[in-house]
């Protein structure tokens, strides 16, 4: 079965720098889809950012990237010029695109990013 | 554009009521829906999906019934709430099969006192 693991519970980072939050994977498949989700204290679960295993090249949205190393089974997102309303719990997650998982999300336990001002 | 509804936004129960919480999807067709749980300070927990009408596949066994009247419609039901019902409950949708993502609903609230 697959399994996400973010190691750190939670971050902080001063506004305006960068930071990286971690994700591992564990699976056996060779196709799959890996998420980043955002969730604010308003509790709606935010897309963030989204890759394909089959696909190289890292997934950028505006201030948002990663570094998706898929033979270390990595998925870190990287958060530039970090702002105020970047406060939340992010959650990475893991898809299979095989029916027969019904393209169920995996989770992990999320990271609280706390922003200094 | 798709948008996805929930109601209530929260809801405060006594143990032994009975439970019903809805949620909508419009602008789009045939939607894969699903609704989970989050319990404080944790991930999320898959409790039902549906890929049609009338279809309904449960993840994980509880005090927890799933129906889907309608095309858009998906509605999360308990004969009787127990304390560990308690949590946040979202509903999320998505389209197609193998590169489909998930967009998630606001979520409500339950408290089972």
């Amino acid at each position: 079965a697959q399994t996400v693991t973010q190691s750190q519970p939670e971050m902080s980072v001063q506004e305006a720098e960068t930071v990286t939050l971690s994700c591992t994977y564990d699976t056996s498949e060779s196709d799959y889809y890996l998420f980043w989700y955002k969730q604010p204290p308003s509790r709606q679960m935010i897309l963030v950012i989204r890759q394909e295993a089959y696909k190289q090249q890292n997934a950028t949205e505006n201030r948002f990237s990663v570094n998706f190393q898929k033979a270390a089974k990595s998925f870190s997102l990287k958060i530039s010029d970090s702002q105020l309303g970047d406060a939340a719990m992010y959650f990475c997650a893991y898809r299979s695109p095989f029916m027969d998982s019904n393209y169920q999300l995996i989770w992990g336990a999320g990271t609280k990013l706390i922003i200094k001002p | 554009s798709q948008t996805i509804h929930q109601w209530p936004a929260t809801l405060v129960q006594p143990v032994g009521s009975p439970l019903s919480l809805e949620c909508t999807v419009e602008g789009t067709s045939n939607p894969n829906l699903y609704w989970y749980r989050q319990a404080a300070g944790r991930g999320l927990q898959l409790l039902f999906y549906s890929v049609g009408i009338g279809q309904i596949s449960s993840e994980v066994p509880q005090n927890l019934s799933a129906s889907r009247p309608q095309d858009r419609q998906f509605i999360l039901s308990s004969k009787k709430l127990l304390l560990s019902d308690s949590g946040f409950y979202l509903c999320a949708w998505s389209v197609g099969h193998s590169t489909d993502t998930q967009y998630f609903g606001p979520g409500t609230r339950l408290t089972v006192l």
